[in-house]
Formats: structure tokens, C-alpha cells, sequence
């Protein structure tokens, strides 16, 4: 079946550190790559995307490229925020029998630190 | 335009109580998709709905839990005779009417449910 794998956090970071947050996944065919990312105590927000091999999402200094030769979307950003730390989520998407539900990796919290 | 809205924010029920989940989705949009978070979980797909029809319903489970969308209104997600294992945000998200893969699906703030 569908599934994706993060690394697991916590994640801290000094404010202007680089940032990387390792996602692979498995799944048939080609699907489509999602990173959203959830502040507290509110819902997901999409922060990027690409929906074929070799394709960059990238969003607010976040990038991830699909490699679908590594089934892998890694997430990085070049020098992080306090106002960065957040929950990030992994995500998949397939059409299945006219369904595009997402498939969700467990989620990285990400604290950066003044 | 008003984002994804859902009611109420926070519930909490008994034990054996029923809870009623409600999202009005984005104005265009007639996909509507329900979603769980366990505490330290990530999200895990409950029901895809459009309106008037379940399209997907592979991972709600098989007792007390329902959910519609009518041609009227917002959609509801009911539970019925919770137990404390139900607790847990639940969010809804909607996408437009082309559905393509690829569309993004645009998440509510989430019910965060407590069952005492």
C-alpha cells in the first residue's frame, strides 16, 4: 500500500541554521508530493508541492525536489526562523478509484531557538 | 474568501454521548474530506465526500461513525456512543470541483474532541 516515512523529531535548530527533514515514500505509480506544515493549536497549511519526478516545490525559502529514483521529497531550507518552528507533514496523494485522499507521514516538530 | 470553517472548535462528551462534526468547505469547492490526528500521530484519511455522495469511505470505522454532505448545508461527521479512544482532532479539508491529482486540499482548524 501508500505510505510515507519521515524523520522522526524533534527537530532544534539555532535561528539562521540550515534545515533538512528526510521523507521517503511507497507507492505505485506516480504520485503527487505534498509538504504542509501545522502551527499550534491550528489545522495543516500547504507550504509546497510538485506532482511529477524532478519537479521543485518551493514556498517561503522552503524547497524539496521528487526523486522518484530515491522515492524521496526531502524538505530544506537554507537558514530557518524562530517563527519556523512548527509541525511538518509528509504527504502523498494517488488517485485511487476517483479518491485523492492524502496519505501523511507521522509528522517532524521543528523548534528554532533565538 | 472564507477558508475552510468547522464547528465547534472544542467538544467534549461522556462516554456513550453523541458527537456531531461540522465543515462548510471553501465557496466553489464540492470535495470535502475528513481527517483524524491521534496525539503524536499524523493524519489518517476517514471519508471522501461529495455532495449527496460518500465516494470513499475506506477508512472510517466500520461502527458508529457516519458522515454526509448534503446538497444544503455543511458536511457532518457523527459519532455515535464515543469512547474515550475517539478523542482527537478532527480536521476536514476541501479541494475544487476539478479534483485533479495534484489539487491542493485546503484544511479546516480542526475539532479537537475530548470523550471523559
Amino acid at each position: 500500500g501508500n505510505s510515507v516515512t519521515q524523520m522522526e523529531g524533534p527537530v532544534t535548530l539555532s535561528e539562521e541554521a540550515f534545515l533538512t527533514i528526510n521523507c521517503t515514500y511507497t507507492a505505485t505509480g506516480y504520485p503527487s508530493l505534498f509538504w504542509y506544515v501545522q502551527y499550534p493549536g491550528e489545522g495543516l497549511q500547504l507550504l509546497l508541492k510538485a506532482t511529477k519526478a524532478d519537479d521543485k516545490g518551493s514556498n517561503k525559502g522552503f524547497e524539496a525536489t521528487y526523486r522518484k529514483e530515491t522515492t524521496s521529497f526531502h524538505l530544506e531550507k537554507g537558514s530557518v526562523q524562530v517563527s519556523d518552528s512548527a509541525v511538518y507533514f509528509c504527504a502523498l496523494q494517488r488517485n485511487q478509484g476517483g479518491s485523492e485522499k492524502l496519505v501523511f507521514g507521522k509528522g517532524t516538530k521543528l523548534t528554532v531557538n533565538p | 474568501n472564507a477558508g475552510v470553517m468547522q464547528n465547534p472548535r472544542h467538544l467534549v462528551r461522556r462516554r456513550g454521548q453523541e458527537a456531531r462534526l461540522r465543515c462548510s468547505p471553501m465557496k466553489g469547492h464540492s470535495h470535502v474530506y475528513w481527517y483524524r490526528q491521534l496525539p503524536e500521530e499524523g493524519l489518517k484519511f476517514m471519508v471522501y465526500l461529495q455532495k449527496e455522495n460518500i465516494i470513499d469511505e475506506s477508512g472510517m470505522p466500520k461502527e458508529r461513525f457516519s458522515a454526509e454532505f448534503p446538497k444544503e448545508g455543511p458536511s457532518i461527521l457523527r459519532i455515535q456512543q464515543v469512547v474515550r479512544g475517539d478523542s482527537a482532532a478532527y480536521f476536514c479539508a476541501s479541494s475544487p470541483v476539478t479534483s485533479a491529482l495534484g489539487d491542493t486540499q485546503y484544511f479546516g482548524p480542526g475539532t479537537r474532541l475530548t470523550v471523559l
